[in-house]
């Protein structure tokens, strides 16, 4: 069953502008991380944020997990057109599965 | 190189027909699995092999056969193609079951 639910479904932004997208789970987890997934590609691991963290940076990537709420978001700083994409988070619980939202579909205009 | 390598990258076959993709990693990582993206992106686990032991197995048609012949590979075989099985397959792999490495995907179209 679907365990992570992205929001908003699709984002339009223009470059240097920040993207943030939401990521709703239902049940406990071990970590959340979140992909991107260029066009007719495959998925790419962008960043890991364990249950016992609260925020993770990496680069123009910013982050953050609230577990008593459910939910993380994910920050994009200064958008780039490379930055176009959909973005997924995924939650990882005891029994080995990593389970994907619909992800976010972002595009950043020139 | 590679980390993660799956082919064909695009399948294109009739109703009824049996195909195989392959996968294979060149990362070391314990850990293969199949996804299944569908039209509207949602990514969904078929399988997971752990050391060539199948330790997921979602609720997929049993038409939907893997195979892991060592730990490096992981092969699906799907017989009687469905239209419903028209979609992106996707194979991973991960170590120590944190995050994963994705291939490129394999594009199934049954006509």
């Amino acid at each position: 069953s679907q365990q992570g639910e992205e929001d908003p479904q699709a984002l339009s932004i223009q470059e240097g502008e920040n993207a943030t997208m939401n990521c709703s789970y239902k049940t406990s987890i071990n970590n959340l991380q979140w992909y991107r997934q260029n066009s007719g590609r495959g998925l790419v691991h962008l960043i890991l944020i364990r249950s016992n963290e609260r925020e993770k940076h990496s680069g123009r990537l910013r982050v953050t997990l609230d577990t008593s709420k459910k939910s993380s978001s994910l920050l994009i700083t200064a958008s780039r057109a490379a930055d176009t994409a959909s973005y997924f988070c995924a939650t990882a619980s005891n029994d080995y599965k990593l389970s994907f939202g619909a992800g976010t579909t972002v595009t950043v205009r020139a | 190189d590679t980390a993660v390598s799956q082919t064909p990258k695009y399948l294109v076959t009739q109703m009824g027909n049996d195909k195989s993709i392959k996968c294979e990693q060149n990362l070391g990582h314990d850990t293969m699995y199949w996804y299944k993206q569908d039209s509207k992106k949602f990514l969904k686990i078929m399988f997971s092999y752990n050391n060539k032991e199948l330790i997921i197995n979602e609720t997929v048609p049993n038409r939907f056969s893997p195979k892991s012949p060592d730990k490096a590979h992981l092969n699906l075989h799907i017989n009687s193609l469905e239209l419903g099985d028209s979609a992106v397959y996707f194979c991973a792999s991960s170590p120590q079951e944190e995050k994963l490495f994705f291939g490129s995907g394999t594009q199934l179209s049954v006509l």
